[in-house]
Order: C-alpha cells, then sequence, then structure tokens
C-alpha cells in the first residue's frame, strides 16, 4: 500500500499570498496516477488536479500541480477567500487507492 | 452533468449491516469506476473499494476485505455500498465518486483519471 504523507498539517496564509502544499509518497506512484482534492466544512470532495498537473474542469488556473514520483506539490498562486478549506492528495496508481491526510489552509 | 444522489441517513445498531445506495443520473454509467470512501467525524477521507459496472467486479481495500460488498445495477444505474458487522468506529459519512477515466475494452482494463464527481454523502451512524 503506498502511504501519502502531506505537510503542513495547517497552513495560515492571507488572502492574495501564494499557498504551497507538498505531497510524499512511500514509494513512486506509477504514471503520476496523483491527484488532488478540495474539501469544505459540510461538503463532499471537489477533485482540483489529476495526472499530476492536470487541472479538473472548471478549476481556476491559480492552482497548478506539480511532481513525480514520490514527490508532488499542489500551489495556489493567489489565495482567494473561498480557497480556504483542507485539501487531499490521493493516488490512483495502484490499490489500494490511498489518501493524504490533508492540508488545512485557514486564514491568519 | 452527471450526478450521483445517495440514499438518507441511518442509524444502525453494533453488529447490524447498512446498505446505501448511489444513483446516477444524467450520463454513462457503466463504463466508469465508481469508488466508496468515507470520512469519520473530523478525520480524513478512507477509500473502501470500488467497481467498474461494466466489468462488474469490485475491489477493495484489505482493511475492509470481508465486511464489505461493493455492487452495481447497471439497469437502473445504482452502485450500492454494504458495510456489515457494524462497529461505532463506522460511523462515519459515506461517499460515492465516480472517476472520470475510461475503459480499455480490447485489454480489459480501466484507466483512472480522479474522482470528478461525488455523490452528496450518507451519514451513517452506529450507536446502542
Amino acid at each position: 500500500e503506498i502511504v501519502l504523507t502531506q505537510s503542513p498539517g495547517t497552513l495560515s496564509l492571507s488572502p492574495g499570498e501564494r499557498a504551497t502544499l507538498s505531497c510524499r509518497a512511500s514509494q513512486s506512484v506509477s504514471s503520476s496516477y496523483l491527484a488532488w482534492y478540495q474539501q469544505k466544512p459540510g461538503q463532499a470532495p471537489r477533485l482540483l488536479i489529476y495526472g499530476a498537473s492536470s487541472r479538473a474542469t472548471g478549476i481556476p488556473d491559480r492552482f497548478s500541480g506539480s511532481g513525480s514520483g514520490t514527490d508532488f506539490t499542489l500551489t495556489i498562486s493567489r489565495l482567494e477567500p473561498e480557497d480556504f478549506a483542507v485539501y487531499y492528495c490521493q493516488q490512483y496508481g495502484s490499490s489500494p487507492l490511498t489518501f493524504g491526510p490533508g492540508t488545512k489552509v485557514d486564514i491568519k | 452533468q452527471v450526478q450521483l444522489v445517495q440514499s438518507g441517513a441511518e442509524v444502525k445498531k453494533p453488529g447490524s449491516s447498512v446498505k446505501v445506495s448511489c444513483k446516477a443520473s444524467g450520463g454513462t454509467f457503466s463504463s466508469y469506476a465508481i469508488s466508496w470512501v468515507r470520512q469519520a467525524p473530523g478525520q480524513g477521507l478512507e477509500w473502501m473499494g470500488g467497481i467498474i459496472p461494466i466489468f462488474g467486479t469490485a475491489n477493495y481495500a484489505q482493511k475492509f476485505q470481508g465486511r464489505v460488498t461493493i455492487t452495481a445495477d447497471e439497469s437502473t444505474s445504482t452502485a450500492y455500498m454494504e458495510l456489515s458487522s457494524l462497529r461505532s468506529e463506522d460511523t462515519a459519512v459515506y461517499y460515492c465518486a465516480r472517476d472520470q477515466g475510461y475503459v480499455d475494452t480490447a485489454m480489459a482494463r480501466y484507466y483512472y483519471y480522479g474522482m470528478d464527481v461525488w455523490g452528496q454523502g450518507t451519514t451513517v451512524t452506529v450507536s446502542s
């Protein structure tokens, strides 16, 4: 099973700032089958990024993903008020599919 | 626009079973993987297993093997997740989610692309 570790656990930033979230895998994620999701309280997760760097439909271009192998990054170039949420990475390259523990981005 | 609509909240006794449904509307059902993901109160996301209706076979996380059964009814575009031998630790919101990938029928293989459509979630509470 591929274990995903996310850092930091909490990121306290102000609107307009840049957010950099990290996701590290215990072994290489095949074909960069890595996704990022955003979740707000009381809501289902929303797919932001798939294939490590492809934005899902309707996702603003301030969200970008990068990385390969075992190290992946989600970057939010300029935080908007609606971006304060919890972000999860997920690998779907091998079974079982696994999620990271999440990074909470909150308002400083 | 595909939508997934799940069945309503459930309250169950320890040791009993629960079956949650997930009905798809507005798009193709059989050719996309459906996963079940749960989230305990204040916790992260946990993949339980999934099914690709056109193939019919389900795949489960080791943690839930023997306790969970995932099925799909192509005639009604509905997926089901049944969890047995419930305990208090199973109290969670259960989500179904559709993967946006595709089927290679020649290779009998599915290519995953991330879960792009989610149900609204079903709260299952296990309490005596």
